[in-house]
């Protein structure tokens, strides 16, 4: 069964608005996830590394006002798109740590389209 | 920062075939983890290799980490169109918060 789940798997909202994804871990409490985006035949970019408790870290080139992520249990970590463009639209791709193992698994991903 | 360079990014071949999809760094990795992706969905996991020079096979894979930790291998024997997919290759960070460094992925398509 799915180790990692992301809500919604798709969404297309207007340009200028707010979408949150969230992602939760199943099987185990994560103290660590992460953040991903994937272009069409491209491979996976981070964009942040998401820890509970704790601000999140991000990667250069990305905006931390407009990709607002939180944290605030072990099975969840939110991702917020503010105010979406078009050039937003992408693959949102999350995953969690398992501390045991040190291994990710990630989520089924979310399909983000901005109009 | 650390890079890892895959290669063949795409690769056509017939069933029955062998390949091998190589990922290339000149850093070094606590370890690596090979992943399979289809389209519209999450990357896979399908093994992870710690120790330098370890092989792991699972059925008609084998994954091979090199002595060094700086690279790795994934073989595939008698290709089936079920292998289609993008493989992934992700080299886990030696310090830090165990962040994945990607490869650009190989897309693999296997012809009946």
């Amino acid at each position: 069964g799915a180790v990692v789940s992301q809500h919604p798997s798709r969404v297309i909202c207007k340009s200028g608005t707010s979408v949150k994804i969230e992602c939760r871990s199943l099987d185990f409490q994560a103290t660590t996830m992460f953040w991903y985006r994937q272009f069409p035949k491209q491979s996976l970019m981070l964009m942040a590394t998401s820890n509970e408790g704790s601000k999140a870290t991000y990667e250069q080139g990305v905006e931390k006002d407009k990709f607002l992520i939180n944290h605030a249990s072990l099975t969840l970590s939110t991702l917020t798109v503010t105010s979406a463009h078009p050039e937003d639209s992408s693959f949102y791709i999350c995953s969690a740590e398992n501390p045991f193992t040190d291994t990710q698994y990630f989520g089924p991903g979310t399909r983000l389209t901005v109009l | 920062t650390q890079l890892l360079e895959q290669s063949p990014q795409f690769l056509s071949i017939q069933e029955g075939e062998n390949l091998t999809v190589y990922c290339n760094s000149s850093s070094v990795f606590s370890s690596l983890q090979w992943y399979r992706q289809e389209p519209g969905e999450g990357p896979v996991l399908l093994v992870t290799v710690v120790t330098g020079g370890e092989v792991k096979k699972l059925k008609r894979l084998t994954f091979q980490f090199g002595d060094a930790r700086k690279d790795s291998s994934l073989h595939i024997t008698a290709a089936q169109p079920g292998d289609t997919g993008l493989y992934l290759c992700a080299g886990a960070e030696i310090q830090g918060a165990q962040k994945l460094v990607f490869g650009q992925g190989t897309r693999l398509t296997i012809n009946p």
